[in-house]
């Protein structure tokens, strides 16, 4: 029922820049609904990662960077690093539902 | 800072009803600031919100299990909780309990999360 489009996998060297985009419409990201950013590493619960389409928690490196634009928003992470490889996911609200949604989410790998 | 742990069984047969109960602690203003979500991740697959309750009792629920799912809050015991009914192998995932902070729109603190696995 994802209503917000990532791609499966994305992928970098360490110290390169990937980003992750997360597509949606005009009923989620295009009405001006707010895209968080939620990262989950392997076998643990997702921790939020940027709130507000580019704000950063206390606590999270500002390598991770948050964007938006009409329907799509975008994750980069700069200087990647071993410790970045997880899983990434998008989130928003839509209104034709009346709920949240969540990307379908992306599979950081370092190589 | 907001800690959630939930508790509940981790095997339930196929068309019974799944119960599970978040208990919340930590340093936090007040219970009653915050809408209480649940959230599932079935094995290998993406986030699912499933719905939250406010203080007061008023709940939001995710369309696609709406007529299956009720969610409860006991604010004297700083805990809230998810029924799922008619539950099929597709309910089996990893069942999350979190935060929102009133006002806003993402999930701010998450329980370490509980895998339910339906039997057929």
């Amino acid at each position: 029922q994802s209503v917000l489009t990532q791609p499966p996998s994305v992928s970098g060297a360490p110290g390169q820049r990937v980003t992750i985009s997360c597509t949606g419409s005009r009923s989620n990201i295009g009405a001006a609904y707010d895209v968080h950013w939620y990262q989950q590493l392997p076998g643990t619960a997702p921790t939020l990662l940027i709130y507000g389409n580019g704000n950063r928690p206390s606590g999270v490196p500002d390598r991770f960077s948050g964007s938006k634009s009409g329907t799509s928003a975008s994750l980069a992470i700069t200087g990647l690093q071993a410790e970045d490889e997880a899983d990434y996911y998008c989130q928003s609200y839509d209104s034709s539902l009346s709920s949240y949604v969540f990307g379908t989410g992306t599979k950081v790998t370092v190589l | 800072q907001v800690q959630l742990q939930e508790s509940g069984p981790g095997l339930v047969q196929s068309s019974e009803t799944l119960s599970l109960t978040c208990t919340v602690s930590g340093d936090f203003v007040s219970f009653t600031n915050y809408y209480w979500n649940w959230i599932r991740q079935p094995p290998g697959k993406g986030l699912e919100w499933i719905g939250y309750i406010f203080y007061n009792g008023g709940t939001n629920y995710n369309p696609s299990v709406k007529s299956r799912v009720t969610i409860s809050i006991d604010t004297s015991k700083n805990q809230f909780s998810l029924n799922l009914t008619s539950l099929t192998t597709a309910d089996t995932a990893v069942y999350f309990c979190a935060s929102t902070y009133s006002g806003f729109e993402y999930f701010q603190d998450w329980s370490q999360g509980t895998l339910v696995t339906v039997s057929s």
